[in-house]
């Protein structure tokens, strides 16, 4: 079975301060991991993505994320918060089975930003 | 522009109403999704088609609809026999096709209020 499990249902920094969102997953073989920002009553942008290349993943607006097979775990990170990175974070497994993906997503963390 | 446009923004029905949610895109992906977005519970995913003529059931199909007649448009249905329909409905895309597993676009998201 596969799941994703995003440990902090919120988390809250201070601007200029590192953001740590963890995510975990279960998959019983070697899954696509990626992470989606939602801004409030918006669609979902996709952050990064890792796909079995390198297992530290640059993405957008200065996030990135390592892959852990050891640890099963995905966590994105930023070295340094902004106003702007107040958003609900989604961490996404998908796997092909059979000519089909089987997408799955964690329940979000909501990250909000302290002046 | 390429993209994914989902119409309208807000909808507002009677209960026991069906009504038909609109998906569209320009980016020439073969693979379209629906998802429902509940408060705490991430998205989940109700249908999906990779391909012209083809869909099949995600995770909480029941109560909906869908038909993908075109490559352009995956329009979604919501039946009275779904028992909680008030929801935020998002439209995804994606390359789609058999080897591995590629990125989703998301449209901006429909917001369904059952009266």
């Amino acid at each position: 079975a596969q799941s994703v499990t995003q440990l902090d249902s919120h988390v809250s920094v201070s601007e200029g301060t590192p953001v740590l969102l963890r995510c975990n997953y279960s998959s019983s073989y070697s899954p696509s991991l990626f992470w989606y920002v939602q801004h409030p009553n918006k669609g979902l942008q996709l952050l990064l993505k890792y796909t079995s290349a390198a297992t530290l993943v640059k993405g957008i607006n200065g996030f990135e994320a390592e892959f852990k097979k050891s640890e099963t775990s995905f966590h994105l990170t930023k070295p340094s918060a902004h106003m702007s990175d107040a958003a609900e974070y989604f961490c996404v497994v998908i796997k092909n089975s059979g000519g089909y993906q089987k997408v799955t997503f964690g329940t979000g963390t909501k990250l909000q930003v302290i002046p | 522009d390429g993209g994914i446009t989902q119409s309208p923004k807000y909808l507002f029905r009677k209960e026991g109403q069906n009504v038909t949610l609109s998906c569209e895109q320009n980016l020439n992906h073969d693979a379209m999704y629906w998802y429902r977005q509940d408060p705490g519970q991430g998205l989940r995913l109700i249908y999906y088609s990779q391909i012209v003529n083809d869909f099949q059931k995600g995770d909480i199909a029941e109560g909906y609809s869908v038909s993908r007649e075109k490559k352009e448009s995956f329009p979604l249905t919501v039946t009275s026999a779904q028992k909680n329909p008030t929801a935020f409905y998002l439209c995804a895309s994606s390359i789609g096709g058999l080897v591995g597993t590629d990125t989703q676009y998301f449209g901006p998201g429909t917001r369904l209020t059952v009266l």
